[in-house]
């Protein structure tokens, strides 16, 4: 278990509402990102972290914003929700080995 | 063309067959991993390797890096190895992974 946690598991919201999903973890990694999964493109990067303040972009950045002010919070937001942004969403670390971990996942549909 | 391809999308076998799920990759690569996803369920990472053989149970991960290829193999299958395989590739410092879309097993008790 590498200690991550994702809120909200569940979310159900409208076009044109911002949204905010939060990624914790208790072991202090480095790096942490963020990857949506979708039928017929799987796991696709979003934006990645490499420590505090530090981010970057990932594959399907546009529409998404992040912020890390401390290293045990990864934030994602979703400024104005689309309808094409309905996906799952998870989190992952990566450890001193370079192994990925990840979240339980957060469900999100833009109704 | 995707840079992670995986064969077959789907597999169906019996109860104690011996499973294989192929990786093939077109780009340089840092370490390719093996993850497993069961129905609604949240994403584990089974093996990390970038040379050779490597074995955890009734797992068993290889690769090739000269063939730019991986295979997944399941010995004595079981109804619980039911799940979406998933074969990524890290690619340089950030350890960024790029995805092959999955195969999912379903095993027939």
């Amino acid at each position: 278990d590498a200690g991550i946690t994702q809120s909200p598991r569940h979310k159900v919201t409208e076009t044109g509402t911002p949204v905010t999903l939060r990624c914790h973890q208790t072991e202090n990694h480095r790096y942490m990102y963020w990857y949506r999964q979708d039928p017929g493109h799987g796991l696709r990067l979003i934006h990645y972290s490499y420590g505090v303040k530090d981010t970057d972009k990932g594959e399907v950045s546009d529409g998404y914003s992040v912020s890390r002010s401390k290293t045990e919070d990864f934030l994602l937001t979703l400024e104005s929700a689309t309808s094409s942004q309905t996906s799952v969403y998870f989190c992952a670390i990566r450890s001193t080995g370079d192994e990925q971990f990840f979240g339980p996942g957060t469900r999100l549909t833009v109704l | 063309k995707n840079e992670v391809e995986q064969s077959p999308q789907n597999l169906t076998a019996q109860e104690g067959e011996f499973i294989t799920i192929n990786c093939s990759y077109s780009v340089g690569i840092s370490a390719l991993h093996w993850l497993q996803q069961h129905p609604g369920g949240g994403i584990v990472s089974l093996f990390m390797l970038s040379s050779g053989k490597k074995k955890h149970g009734r797992l068993i991960a290889t690769i090739n890096i000269q063939e730019k290829h991986s295979s997944l193999h399941i010995t004595a299958s079981h109804p619980r190895d039911s799940a979406v395989y998933i074969c990524a590739v890290s690619r340089g410092s950030q350890g960024n992974l790029i995805f092959g879309k999955g195969t999912k097993l379903s095993v027939k008790p």
